[in-house]
């Protein structure tokens, strides 16, 4: 069964900063990469998808890359923002989505 | 577009009873999920369906049942809730095939006395 996991778990950081969020997966025959952003209460809105064959993907401040052989994805997000704080959640696909259980980011304004 | 529509929005049940919680998508997705989040252990997924007349177990599908009612709409029955289904469920869809993007619906935060 595939594990995913995020790291950390939270993070806090001053406004401005570049960050970066972790997520790594057990298994490496994955079809793609979905990164998700979650607000208190709210449903999953759908960052970045970076297919099995890419290493990248880029949304404006945010990017994503992917190391299927090593079985890690990173989201980059760059002069963070307090409207960046939120709850982030990555997810490895197959006929299914297996999720991590989030990084918690706090950006002080 | 309205996306992934997830009714109700919150419910509270007394242990026992039964409701069924309803989803629709206007996105022409042939593939549509049920999924539970609870703090600390993530989304993990009740019931899938990958097209129209099919559905599927995922891993906690225990005390659930689901009905693809057409292409648009994949309902999640709770016959006889238990508190132990507290939680905040989520209905996703995409298009079908394995590496298509998911979309999500806003929840349902069901509560079980």
């Amino acid at each position: 069964k595939q594990e995913v996991t995020q790291i950390p778990a939270a993070l806090s950081v001053p406004e401005g900063e570049n960050l970066v969020l972790n997520c790594s997966f057990t298994d490496s025959a994955i079809y793609n990469l979905q990164w998700f952003r979650q607000d208190p209460g709210k449903g999953l809105t759908s960052l970045l998808l970076i297919q099995s064959s890419q290493r990248e993907q880029t949304s404006g401040r945010l990017n994503a890359s992917l190391d299927k052989s090593s079985g890690r994805s990173t989201l980059y997000i760059a002069a963070s923002q307090p409207g960046d704080s939120a709850t982030y959640l990555c997810a490895a696909t197959g006929n299914q989505f297996y999720f991590g259980t989030g990084t918690s980011l706090t950006v002080i304004p | 577009n309205a996306g992934v529509t997830q009714t109700p929005k919150f419910q509270v049940l007394k242990t026992g009873q039964s409701m069924t919680l309803q989803c629709a998508q206007d996105m022409n997705h042939n593939s549509m999920y049920w999924y539970r989040q609870d703090p600390g252990m993530g989304l993990r997924l009740i019931y899938y369906s990958a097209s129209e007349g099919t559905t599927d177990k995922g891993e906690v599908p225990n005390g659930y049942n689901v009905s693809r009612l057409n292409k648009r709409e994949f309902s999640l029955r709770l016959e006889s809730a238990a508190p132990s289904q507290t939680s905040v469920y989520f209905c996703a869809s995409r298009e079908q095939g394995m590496n298509t993007e998911a979309f999500f619906g806003q929840g349902t935060r069901l509560t079980v006395v």
